[in-house]
């Protein structure tokens, strides 16, 4: 299973750009990666998911580089109900695809 | 829209009973997923399913089995409740993979949880 890190949590403004970044040393060529988002009393909520290099949606953006080791999720201008918990997977459904602990998100005004 | 529902939203039970939690999805996907979430840990997989009666263990199965007798269906069974398995249960559907229309490769669709307090 490849493994990933993230940052626990993270604090930030409204309006503000906000970057979490994952690492996955050992993403195996078909893996995939993608992010979920999970806000309390709620199950997790796809948000977006990309192979290589940028990934954009209406949602958020998914920048990976060349070597795949990590990838970021940049969620623009965030608001207060952007207050979550993100999680960064990798690999492929139903196997080997994992969350971990995510990265709290806290959104200040 | 997709629909994943569990049976219950909040369950009491005492310890040494038999808990069943159960969960529906109306998409016809073919993976089904069971999770613990406790405070610190994340979501944990117990057990999926890919077909009808197909099971597979996930990282935490101990004290747990389930069932899939219908696609639709997919139960969570605790033989003998604990009071260690005082947790949220989530569960969630799959398709089998690859795109399926507008829906992603990978995306989950989960439900809204279960709180079991084991006492």
């Amino acid at each position: 299973l490849a493994k990933t890190t993230q940052p626990i949590s993270m604090d930030s403004y409204e309006g503000q750009e906000v970057n979490i970044t994952c690492s996955h040393n050992n993403i195996a060529t078909n893996d995939y990666i993608t992010w979920y988002q999970q806000f309390p009393s709620q199950g997790p909520r796809f948000i977006i998911q990309g192979y290589k290099t940028k990934v954009t949606n209406e949602v958020a953006s998914l920048f990976i580089p060349a070597d795949r080791k990590s990838s970021t999720l940049s969620l623009p201008r965030v608001s207060l109900s952007d207050t979550a918990v993100y999680y960064c997977l990798v690999g492929d459904i139903p196997n080997d695809m994992r969350f971990g602990a995510g990265t709290r998100l806290t959104v200040k005004p | 829209d997709v629909k994943v529902t569990q049976s219950s939203r909040y369950l009491v039970k005492r310890t040494g009973e038999k808990v069943f939690l159960e969960c529906v999805q109306d998409m016809d996907h073919e993976n089904m997923f069971w999770y613990r979430q406790d405070p610190g840990l994340g979501l944990r997989l117990i057990y999926f399913s890919y077909d009808v009666k197909m099971k597979e263990k996930g990282d935490i199965p101990e004290g747990y089995s389930v069932s899939r007798e219908k696609k639709e269906r997919f139960s969570l069974i605790l033989e003998s409740a604990s009071t260690n398995q005082t947790s949220m249960y989530l569960c969630a559907s799959s398709f089998e993979g690859g795109l399926a229309g507008e829906y992603s490769y990978n995306e989950q669709f989960f439900g809204p949880g279960t709180r079991l307090t084991v006492l």
